[in-house]
């Protein structure tokens, strides 16, 4: 089975610009999660969707905003940019996020870098 | 709420040594679940192992394994035979409401 894959790997974006994000899951996995990884602030919760919902979301601005599709493929979107927001931001998907004993399995991440 | 401490920033270990990296939760639930992850300096989150809160064994994976003690409300993990490849970034996590809670993690360098 393919791993979770994420586009692109390395963006260089300036402030005040948005970004898209995208990410696809393992075949067969439903549940697809955001994660933001910074030096400063560590792995923080962006926010997670089955269904084409969102069932949770972190404590993040306004300014980042996701969607999923029918086919479980995921895009997250930054508008506005900030310094800030340079970051790894991290996909993951497991079958259907319920179980508290659900594996999550992480893509290889894009790196963001805002000038 | 939930919460991970991972209290060892550093870690260095020689080579072929074993190695126990410290993971301590906090939870109300009387179910949950406690993961550990790899990350090498290219960044991509490696599942290692897990652990279920009524797990009657200790997980075992490979060289992999986790000292999981609930009444202390600890998951340490276990590396046997280190090797220069295990250097990098340690996560111990546990699953809540949709989402990964995060330790800080630990940064292991192996040394030859």
């Amino acid at each position: 089975k393919a791993g979770v894959t994420q586009t692109p790997r390395y963006l260089i974006k300036t402030r005040g610009q948005q970004v898209t994000l995208s990410c696809s899951p393992i075949s067969g996995h439903r549940s697809v999660s955001w994660y933001q990884q910074t030096p400063g602030q560590g792995l923080q919760f962006l926010f997670e969707y089955f269904s084409e919902t969102q069932r949770n979301k972190g404590n993040f601005p306004g300014r980042f905003s996701g969607r999923q599709f029918s086919n479980s493929r995921s895009e997250m979107n930054v508008s506005t940019l900030e310094l800030g927001d340079s970051a790894l931001y991290l996909c993951a998907s497991s079958l259907d996020g319920t179980s508290d004993q659900e594996t999550q399995y992480f893509g290889p991440g894009t790196r963001l870098l805002v000038l | 709420a939930q919460k991970i401490t991972q209290t060892q920033p550093g870690m260095f270990v020689q080579e072929k040594e074993a190695v126990t990296l410290d993971c301590t939760y906090d939870t109300s639930d009387p179910s949950y679940g406690l993961f550990w992850y790899k990350q090498p300096s290219s960044g991509e989150m490696i599942f290692l192992i897990y652990q279920g809160s009524y797990d009657q064994q200790n997980a075992t994976e490979g060289r992999y394994s986790l000292n999981f003690q609930k009444a202390r409300k600890s998951a340490n993990l276990v590396i046997s035979a280190s090797q220069l490849g295990d250097s990098a970034m340690y996560f111990c996590a546990m699953r809540g409401n949709y989402q990964l809670i995060w330790g800080a993690g630990t940064k292991l360098i192996i040394k030859p």
